[in-house]
């Protein structure tokens, strides 16, 4: 089993709808939860990060997280073309600075 | 500088020969990471420096990598004798130490072994 999986996709969706992005992770000492996009041919950049259980919102986007179930989510409401992008679930252990990257999730807004 | 910086951008190497990759962090960031980037696939972590604590080396794939950054702020990742599963983008990344420090990307270098 992979440390952190997320769905490769292409996840399309229409303009001005919500995108909906998943990613679960395996150990259950994790404490930090990160989601990046990154632009092809781009370096990653940092859009949430979430550490307690719940929803965290931050303009259009809006991160979950449910260390019950091992299971992190971003959200991207309105979604505009300019949002297609590969977004990557990143994951530290408590006690740790050693991240651990999911293999991302291609998400196409469809004008 | 306002971010991480990368040289070279790009490297294209012979199979069997060294490279040197550099990274220069954000200032006052004492943490650093190196990942490796395939086409098409996620970040493998590489190795991770933070102060003057020893390294975690974990995420090095063979006794051919090694890092080390001098004076807390330069850092460079060598390759010996490279071959072409080595060809990848390198990035490095730098934080503030401490659990919830988020990390800031470099734009990268691009390995190509022919």
């Amino acid at each position: 089993q992979k440390e952190v999986e997320q769905n490769s996709g292409p996840l399309s969706v229409p303009e001005g709808a919500i995108a909906s992005l998943n990613c679960t992770y395996s150990d259950r000492g994790s404490q930090s939860f990160f989601w990046y996009r990154q632009y092809s041919g781009k370096s990653p950049e940092l859009i949430m990060s979430i550490y307690s259980n719940g929803d965290k919102e931050d303009g259009r986007f809006t991160a979950q997280l449910n260390k019950a179930s091992q299971y992190v989510s971003l959200l991207i409401r309105d979604s505009q073309p300019s949002d297609s992008a590969t977004y990557l679930c990143a994951v530290k252990k408590g006690g740790y600075q050693k991240v651990t990257f999911g293999t991302g999730t291609k998400l196409q807004v469809i004008p | 500088g306002a971010g991480v910086s990368q040289s070279p951008s790009n490297k294209v190497t012979e199979k069997g020969k060294d490279v040197e990759l550099r990274c220069d962090p954000i200032s006052g960031h004492t943490a650093l990471y190196w990942y490796r980037q395939s086409l098409g696939q996620g970040l493998e972590f590489l190795i991770y420096f933070q102060g003057n604590s020893a390294p975690d080396k974990s995420g090095l794939p063979s006794d051919r990598f090694s890092a080390e950054r001098t004076g807390g702020s330069v850092s460079t990742l060598k390759i010996q004798r490279t071959q072409q599963e080595d060809s990848a983008v390198y990035l490095c990344a730098s934080s503030f130490p401490g659990e919830d420090n988020e990390q800031f990307f470099g734009p990268g270098t691009r390995l190509t072994v022919l």
